[in-house]
């Protein structure tokens, strides 16, 4: 069985441009989540999607977005990139969210540069 | 914000020899998770502890966890130069959100 894919593996921009990042979960995984790692430091949640709706969001600005279709693949979209924004681009998914937790299985990553 | 930390931040060894990774948390948690990531690529799960539980094994791995005290502890035994790689703790409340720690980076020399 595929785990997690993430596409793509590398992406370079340059400031003020945007990015979308493709994820696609583990078959039958409902619930996809994304974290920003930057380097040297563990990776920061960003957002939580169940069934099409954000369960959660992190402390990130506006200019970071999300979205998560009906076959539960998901895309990170980001507008406006500063050069902080360059990160590993982190998709995991799980089976459902809830109050003790399912595991979560990450995909490989994209690794964002912002010149 | 990052809820743990873990200790130390580096750790070098030689093959053979074991390894133990503490991490130390904030806020009351439902579980506590232990990931390892090689080079800076996607993280791999190793073990889940509950918040009701103390102790738990997984081959050569053993994750301790004292709610009191708010920390964890990983001990990787008979440890090998594939090993090698960033380890992380993460905690888990409510939803499917994660807050991860810092990291060690563990380096296993043969």
């Amino acid at each position: 069985d595929a785990g997690v894919t993430q596409s793509p593996t590398h992406l370079i921009k340059t400031r003020g441009q945007h990015v979308t990042l493709r994820c696609s979960p583990i078959s039958g995984h409902k619930s996809v989540s994304w974290y920003q790692q930057v380097l040297g430091q563990g990776p920061q949640f960003i957002f939580q999607y169940y069934e099409k709706e954000e369960r959660g969001r992190g402390n990130f600005p506006d200019r970071f977005s999300a979205r998560q279709f009906p076959n539960y693949s998901s895309e990170l979209n980001v507008n406006a990139l500063l050069l902080g924004d360059s990160a590993l681009y982190l998709c995991a998914s799980s089976l459902e969210p809830g109050q003790i937790i399912n595991e979560q299985f990450f995909g490989p990553g994209t690794r964002l540069t912002v010149l | 914000s990052q809820q743990g930390e873990e200790d130390p931040q580096a750790l070098s060894i030689q093959e053979g020899e074991n390894a133990t990774m503490n991490c130390s948390y904030k806020t009351s948690i439902n579980n506590l998770q232990w990931y390892r990531q090689n080079s800076g690529r996607g993280l791999v799960h190793l073990i889940l502890i509950r918040s009701n539980e103390r102790e738990k094994h997984s081959g050569r791995l053993r994750v301790t966890l004292d709610t009191s005290k708010k920390s964890s502890s990983l001990l990787i035994t008979a440890s090998r130069a594939a090993d090698t790689a960033s380890y992380f703790c993460a905690t888990g409340r409510g939803y499917s959100t994660l807050t991860f720690g810092k990291g060690t980076m563990l380096l296993v020399s043969p």
